[in-house]
């Protein structure tokens, strides 16, 4: 199994630009998960799909960013405009059965916002 | 709201001594609770999770213990070695998973 993939594993962009970010989950999987790493904050979940349907979107920090998961097999997020404080580095993660199962992060985008 | 303490937020053990990460959870109806390992670049990877129903879980030098009447849980590293070295995050699950701030481990050989 190739684990879940993430692509780019990193992007370097100008402020308001816009950021595709995509995922591809470990094959089975029926829950994702976005989460973003910064040394301030931490790991956080911004959104978690379960069956394709977003389940929680309360991490999300405000209306820039926008995630899909179109196919049980791929996913996208989104950030339109970016702006420098959205450097970090953003993992995907699957699991088979919810957040109460174990999840595989993938390798992680680490983007940088000038 | 939902929150996770873990302390000490760094940790400098010798090689070959044991290392105790703790965490205090809120949430009276978290359920799960995992411990991941990040090395420097790398991604978060489960080394053990323990479930609401147990109160204790070994793999070889790895331990978790949880007590629910105090919410917290710990994690043991016993005979430590240099390749521990890394970022530990515990975490609990009631219906989404929420992270600890992370203890960095230092092993010293």
């Amino acid at each position: 199994d190739a684990g879940v993939i993430q692509s780019p594993r990193h992007e370097v962009t100008e402020m308001g630009q816009e950021v595709t970010l995509r995922c591809k989950p470990i094959s089975g999987h029926n829950s994702l998960f976005w989460y973003r790493q910064t040394m301030m904050r931490g790991l956080e979940l911004l959104i978690y799909f379960n069956n394709n349907v977003p389940i929680d979107d309360s991490g999300m920090p405000e209306d820039r960013f926008s995630a899909k998961m179109p196919n049980a097999s791929f996913s996208t997020l989104k950030i339109q405009p970016s702006e420098p404080r959205d450097s970090a580095v953003y993992f995907c993660a699957s699991s088979f059965g919810g957040s109460s199962e174990t999840q595989y992060f993938g390798p992680g985008t680490r983007l940088l916002v000038l | 709201g939902e929150n996770v303490e873990q302390h000490p937020s760094t940790l400098s053990v010798q090689e070959g001594d044991s290392a105790v990460i703790k965490c205090t959870y809120s949430d009276s109806a978290s359920n799960y609770f995992p411990w991941y390992k990040q090395e420097l670049g790398k991604r978060p990877q489960l080394i053990i999770d323990i479930r609401s129903n147990v109160g204790e879980k070994k793999d070889q030098r790895i331990a978790v213990t949880l007590n629910k009447t105090a919410k917290h849980f710990s994690l043991h590293i016993t005979e430590t070695q240099p390749e521990d070295s890394a970022v530990y995050f515990c975490a609990d699950s009631s219906y989404k998973l929420i992270f600890g701030s992370g203890t960095r481990l230092l092993v010293r050989p």
